[in-house]
């Protein structure tokens, strides 16, 4: 199984500022992807991270909010722009080998926008 | 539309208790993947088990037992004997085999456990 870290573990920010999440994974993987977690709700796919490309984003998510890179196959990031009390959730990074395989998640980064 | 459905949205019991948490799917692909995760007060994911569509076969690890019947779109999760350390939030996932949806999970909304002593 992937071991994923993920930094930071939690962070408090302004309104207006941005933060970006880095994800790391212990081996080569072919999806990574972001979800967020709203409070007391469940978990909504915000992009798959592509390797070399652009991500692929979910409706209602877009790229100038939630710019996503991933640079090689075992590191990705998401950066929250422009941040606003709304956006206070817990964003998980996931990967798996390949479709269908176990999705294993990170410890995800717990954000309160102020 | 809502793919996968969790109907409870929390169940109580007392420790030793079974629980059965329900989940039931909807998809039009014949190939998919079932999942269920953990999620305790500390807020990580802990993935349970994955289940391919194919496979209907009942499983059991340990205090944990998963019952998956395509008949009724059905993959519902029981604990047996439960303990304090069951309490935590528990989802389940479809993983569709399209190319638009290759790799991705729906949640459920999930259903709160609490098991107290």
């Amino acid at each position: 199984s992937a071991v994923i870290s993920q930094k930071p573990s939690r962070d408090i920010c302004q309104r207006g500022t941005s933060l970006t999440i880095q994800c790391q994974v212990d081996s080569q993987v072919t999806m990574m992807f972001w979800y967020r977690q709203q409070p007391g709700q469940s978990l909504t796919l915000i992009a798959t991270a592509n390797q070399g490309s652009e991500a692929t984003y979910e409706s209602g998510f877009v790229i100038d909010k939630f710019p996503i890179s991933r640079p090689n196959l075992t590191f990705s990031t998401l950066t929250v722009s422009n941040m606003s009390p709304e956006d206070s959730s817990i964003y998980l990074c996931s990967a798996s080998g390949q479709e269908g395989e176990t999705q294993y998640f990170g410890p995800g980064t717990r954000l309160l926008v102020l | 539309a809502q793919k996968v459905t969790q109907a409870q949205t929390e169940i109580s019991v007392v420790e030793k208790e079974d629980v059965t948490l329900d989940c039931v799917y909807e998809t039009r692909d014949t190939t998919y993947y079932l999942f269920w995760y953990k999620q305790p007060p500390s807020g990580e994911l802990v993935f349970l088990i994955r289940r391919n569509s194919f496979d209907e076969q009942n499983e059991i690890s340990g205090r944990y037992s998963w019952n998956f019947q395509k008949s009724t779109s059905s993959f519902n999760f029981t604990i047996t004997a439960s303990q304090v350390v069951d309490s935590a939030v528990y989802f389940c996932a479809l993983s569709e085999v399209k190319t638009d949806s290759w790799g991705k999970l729906q949640f459920g909304a999930g259903t709160q456990v609490v098991v107290t002593p």
